[in-house]
């Protein structure tokens, strides 16, 4: 059974500071890795996607890679604004599902 | 392009009752997924329909059933609701499931009294 775990599971930094948010998996036979983001209440909102063939997404101020040997993700965001607020989720995908990680609840203090 | 829609949004039902959730995904998209989140237990998947399909089931009790539509639209039922089934329940679609983006709707909140 695939079990995903993200460190730290709260952050809270000061506007501008760089984000880096931490993503492990047990299981390396998955499609793709995906981080998600979820406001209070919300549905959620696709981030990145990685296929498992590639080291790693860029978007804007988002970043992520990729080490599926070692059963690991990580996503950066740089210059961190109060609008990055949220919870933010990694989930692995394989035999037609996502794997969630609990999530990691994000503070930027303007 | 509209994107996941999922109705109704909020539902208070009581325990023993019904429910049932419905999902449209994004135009063209073939494969339909639903998951559960709960603050106790996170994100957890339901079942994924491709093609009127289901592909695969996750590992909650017979009382949660789904299906698909020739659209590709979606619904799931849940009956002789508990309390535990309080919840928010999430639909995603993609274009063809396993290794494509996955797009959420905005979910259903259900709560059981």
């Amino acid at each position: 059974k695939q079990e995903v775990t993200q460190i730290p599971a709260a952050l809270s930094v000061p506007e501008g500071e760089n984000l880096v948010l931490n993503c492990s998996f047990t299981d390396s036979a998955i499609y793709n890795l995906q981080w998600f983001r979820q406001d209070p209440g919300k549905g959620l909102t696709s981030l990145l996607l990685i296929q498992s063939s590639q080291r790693e997404q860029t978007s804007g101020r988002l970043n992520a890679s990729l080490d599926k040997s070692s059963g690991r993700s990580t996503l950066y965001i740089a210059a961190s604004q109060p609008g990055d607020s949220a919870t933010y989720l990694c989930a692995v995908g394989n035999d037609y599902k996502l794997s969630f990680g609990a999530g990691t609840t994000v503070t930027v203090r303007a | 392009k509209a994107g996941v829609t999922q109705t109704p949004r909020y539902l208070i039902k009581t325990r023993g009752q019904q429910v049932t959730l419905s999902c449209s995904p994004i135009s063209g998209h073939r494969s339909v997924s639903w998951y559960q989140q709960t603050p106790g237990q996170g994100l957890q998947f339901l079942f994924e329909y491709f093609s009127e399909t289901q592909r695969n089931k996750g590992n909650f009790p017979g009382r949660f059933s789904g299906r698909q539509f020739s659209n590709s639209r979606s619904e799931m039922n849940v009956s002789t609701l508990e309390l535990g089934d309080s919840a928010l329940y999430l639909c995603a679609s993609s274009s063809l499931g396993q290794g494509y983006e996955q797009y959420f709707g905005p979910g259903t909140r259900l709560t059981v009294t």
